[in-house]
């Protein structure tokens, strides 16, 4: 199984500074279509998970664009630019190129 | 609009079975792959299991493999989980979630509609 690693586990920010958070894969996330198939999500209290980016870098439908994807193969990243108090929660990679699908440990975000 | 709704979690014993559904709307429900995904107290976001659009291929999280079954009827749009042999590290919320088609395809969709979530509690 796929591997999945991020840093860091907790994440205090102040509102208006930016934020990132790294995951790394045990195995190359890149399909022989190009795709990085890396999905972010996040878990708001009391909520249901939502997604963020798929595909490594590509917003999901609603998703503000202060929140952004980058990296390949192995290494990707999740930045907010500009925290605001709504993006507190847990935020989770997951790989989707292979079953079982395999997420990453979290990463909470909270204001200082 | 999309709704996913979950039922049947309930509190059981060791041992014990459970059936969790999860009523779809909004959508050509048979058209799309179907996860359900759990989360445990204190602990992170756990996939389980999958199935494809028409109910003939599933697969399983090696924890849950051989004790819960996924299944699905496409006339009623509902997903479920038969969980047999529950143990107290089943305890956790359980989400179903709905893969992303793209191209035809939903094997490599990410999860972009979720449901409320349903609880599970394994204890005697």
């Amino acid at each position: 199984d796929f591997v999945m690693t991020q840093s860091p586990l907790s994440l205090p920010v102040t509102p208006g500074e930016s934020a990132s958070i790294s995951c790394r894969s045990s195995q190359s996330l890149v399909h022989s279509d190009g795709h990085s198939y890396l999905d972010w999500y996040l878990q708001k209290p009391g909520q249901s998970p939502q997604v963020l980016i798929y595909l490594g870098s590509i917003r999901a439908p609603g998703v503000p664009d202060r929140f952004s994807g980058g990296g390949s193969g192995t290494h990707f990243t999740l930045k907010i630019s500009r925290v605001e108090a709504e993006d507190v929660g847990v935020y989770y990679c997951m790989q989707a190129l292979q079953t079982p699908r395999t997420f990453g440990q979290g990463t909470k975000v909270e204001i200082k | 609009e999309v709704q996913l709704v979950e039922s049947g979690g309930d509190l059981v014993q060791p041992g014990g079975s459970l059936r969790l559904s999860c009523a779809a709307s909004g959508f050509t429900f048979s058209r799309y792959w179907m996860h359900w995904v759990r989360k445990a107290p204190g602990k992170g976001l756990v996939w389980v299991s999958r199935v494809n659009g028409d109910g003939s291929s599933a697969t399983y999280a090696g924890s849950v493999k051989g004790r819960f079954a996924i299944s699905r009827e496409n006339a009623n749009n509902t997903l479920y989980l038969q969980m047999t042999n529950l143990r107290a590290e089943d305890t956790a919320v359980y989400y179903c979630a709905r893969a992303h088609c793209s191209g035809g395809s939903c094997y490599y969709g990410h999860f972009d509609y979720w449901g409320q979530g349903t609880l599970v509690t394994v204890s005697s």
